[in-house]
């Protein structure tokens, strides 16, 4: 079962900043938060991922709370190819040499407007 | 930019008939998953190599569906006989091992497939 919570549905005006909010309270030390979306009838697509220290690259922003159970997904200036379904994902990072599964829920359906 | 390469992208077929999909990770990638999405739903793992070995099958309905990464690098998912509830798209995505610094995964665009 997926160990994060988000809203299912969200709406945004384009050009305004969408913050996509998910919580995770039961984290582990070792779990990574992981972020992505999927477009109608493609593939997810990676946007970013973080353990504690906000993260930015040239798709989004990630803010992960001090305690850790809580994270907001922020894309600064949406527009209307970011409609798309948003997925939180706690990930474990294994010490050695292997690599844990991506579990995921239901998501969040954002809709930008014009 | 390397991709993960699936075919067929759509695929339809009868019930009781055998289906194949195929995936070419990207280069170097040593673990590789497959996804089943069923419509309205966020993709659920079925299987998971890593190098040419089996990690996770826990979800794999072991009765009809078969995986196999023989050389370690593409992969075939094999479903027979197919059964109308297998309708979903089929996902797969490849990654470095999580002790690397670049851990994300990455999708194909996936096998739509329709049992009729």
């Amino acid at each position: 079962d997926a160990k994060t919570t988000q809203p299912p549905s969200m709406d945004c005006a384009e050009g305004r900043a969408a913050n996509l909010p998910c919580n995770h309270s039961t984290i582990s030390g070792n779990e990574y938060v992981y972020w992505y979306r999927q477009i109608h009838s493609q593939g997810p697509q990676y946007i970013i991922h973080g353990l504690k220290n906000n993260e930015t690259n040239e798709m989004a922003s990630l803010i992960i709370t001090e305690d850790r159970k809580s994270s907001t997904l922020i894309l600064p200036h949406a527009t209307l190819r970011d409609t798309a379904v948003y997925y939180c994902i706690v990930r474990p990072h294994l010490t050695q040499g292997g690599s844990e599964k991506l579990v995921f829920g239901k998501g969040t359906k954002l809709t930008v407007n014009p | 930019e390397a991709e993960v390469a699936q075919s067929p992208r759509y695929k339809i077929t009868e019930k009781s008939q055998a289906v194949a999909f195929w995936c070419d990770p990207i280069s170097g990638h040593a673990t590789l998953y497959w996804y089943r999405q069923i419509l309205g739903q966020g993709p659920e793992l079925l299987v998971q190599f890593q190098d040419e070995s089996v990690v996770d099958d826990s979800q794999l309905p072991k009765d009809r569906f078969s995986a196999e990464r023989l050389k370690g690098v593409d992969s075939t998912l094999k479903i027979q006989p197919a059964e109308l509830g297998d309708s979903a798209m089929y996902l797969c995505a490849s990654s470095f091992p999580t002790d690397t610094l670049n851990t994300e995964a990455f999708f194909g665009q996936g096998t739509r497939l329709t049992v009729v």
